[in-house]
């Protein structure tokens, strides 16, 4: 069964950076789009920032263009977020999804790791 | 960007009756060329990670109660509960992926009246 693991949260300075990773199986990792998506304390769903199979396709939401970074490993069946310049409006959980061929909603997530972002 | 607005915010519904949740983009996610809506609903309990219940607007997914539908097209769709049970208590959001970025509803928190 398809399952996603992610790891790397905890707490931070303001303009720290962190590295969050999620861990996939039960699926052939590399034929699929790959997204993170947040959820602050409270709130509702953001999507951030998808990357397909090969990283040749990436986008970013512009409330993280230019401070994050995704990426992917296929032969870890691996996805990374290379989170910087965090600022406490990034204090979330963060989850990773998986879509389906075709369309990008989300039938697989992790459980999500909690980002917190305090001085 | 496509804003999604979710209506209402929150809604108190007895065990057995209906729950409806709206669901308006400020676009059409209507694609012509293979004529599906580029709309999702999902449920989320506390704690957990959001479930997607609906696709293409009205597709169910595998597993998901019959008493769930889903309906609309263009910008406004509904999220139908027939009959409201116990374990349907959470926050249900709609999304478009229609285009990027993908966006979401503010959520909708459904409580038991």
């Amino acid at each position: 069964q398809v399952q996603l693991v992610e790891s790397g949260g905890g707490l931070v300075k303001p303009g720290g950076s962190l590295r969050l990773s999620c861990a996939a199986s039960g699926f052939s990792f590399s034929d699929y789009y790959m997204s993170w998506i947040r959820q602050a304390p409270g709130k509702g769903l953001e999507w951030l920032s998808y990357i397909n199979g090969s990283s040749s396709i990436i986008y970013y939401a512009d409330s993280v263009k230019g401070r994050f970074t995704i990426s992917r490993d296929n032969a870890k069946n691996s996805l990374y977020l290379q989170m910087n310049s965090l600022r406490v409006e990034d204090t979330a959980v963060y989850y990773c999804a998986r879509g389906v061929p075709g369309g990008s909603f989300f039938l697989h997530w992790g459980q999500g790791t909690l980002v917190t972002v305090s001085s | 960007d496509y804003v999604v607005t979710q209506s209402p915010d929150s809604l108190a519904v007895s065990l057995g009756e209906r729950a409806t949740i709206n669901c308006k983009s400020s676009q059409s996610v209507f694609y012509s060329s293979d004529n599906k809506n580029y709309l999702a609903w999902y449920q989320q309990k506390p704690g957990q990670p959001p479930k997607l219940l609906i696709y293409w607007a009205s597709t169910r997914e595998s597993g998901v109660p019959d008493r769930f539908s889903g309906s609309g097209s263009g910008t406004d769709f509904t999220l139908t509960i027939s009959s409201l049970q116990a374990e349907d208590v959470a926050v249900y959001y709609c999304q478009q992926y229609f285009r990027t970025p993908y966006t979401f509803g503010q959520g909708t928190k459904l409580e038991i009246k």
